[in-house]
């Protein structure tokens, strides 16, 4: 597609339930990250993928949280038992494959889903 | 450790107005890259510039002018004559080179343009 798309936009689940949250990027987008971000803050890393394989989850902030990316385009973000303290915006963000000649490829963001828990 | 410092927490300036947004960056590299994003409200962060730490030269776009000191660990970004649409959460970011890094982001410094 021509953009990172993220469903649902909005996601009001009660505490205990289960949720999962998807991300589709660019088409051919190697690299996809996931970020949260809590209200007034700035986004804060959880988790990445190239291709399939998940090669940092180092900011996933419980084992309740679990993200995979089975054929290495489509990703979900799962999160189990939900807390009210995972109210929050979960971004989506691709770039593109390999390194450009900058060192450092430009992340393409989706707009976001955005989780409250009562 | 890499951090990301926005001590701006909000901003407010009338239309036409110039407003500058701080940004002091602390790591331990020596190569690294600094960004600008704009988070409208829709959500949406959309990239803004990439710097490299090689290369200090000022740059302008348009309205928009970045001024990266290197021996004060700060990368400020100037909008002149800002408009309504400039109204937006802005963050800088830092990364490390390479294939893969993760980016780290300060908190943002929310802009407000009334007209």
């Amino acid at each position: 597609g021509a953009g990172v798309s993220q469903s649902p936009r909005y996601k009001v689940a009660k505490r205990g339930q289960d949720v999962a949250l998807r991300c589709d990027p660019i088409s051919g987008h190697v690299s996809l990250f996931w970020y949260q971000q809590a209200l007034g803050q700035g986004p804060e890393f959880l988790t990445y993928f190239q291709n399939e394989a998940q090669l940092d989850k180092s900011g996933l902030p419980s084992d309740r949280f679990f993200a995979e990316r089975p054929e290495g385009s489509v990703s979900t973000l799962k999160i189990q038992r939900t807390q009210q303290e995972d109210s929050a915006v979960y971004l989506c963000a691709s770039s593109a494959p390999g390194v450009d000649l900058s060192g450092a490829n430009v992340l393409t963001f989706g707009a976001g889903s955005r989780l409250t828990v009562l | 450790a890499q951090k990301v410092t926005q001590a701006q927490t909000e901003i407010s300036v009338v239309e036409k107005e110039d407003v500058t947004l701080d940004c002091v960056y602390e790591t331990r590299d020596t190569t690294y890259y600094l960004f600008w994003y704009k988070q409208p409200p829709s959500g949406e962060l959309v990239f803004l510039i990439r710097r490299n730490s090689f290369d200090e030269q000022n740059e302008i776009s348009g309205r928009y002018s970045w001024n990266f000191q290197k021996s004060t660990s700060s990368f400020n970004f100037t909008i002149t004559a800002s408009q309504v649409v400039d109204s937006a959460v802005y963050f800088c970011a830092l990364r490390r080179p390479g294939g893969y890094q993760k980016v780290t982001f300060g908190t943002g410094t929310k802009l407000q343009v009334i007209p």
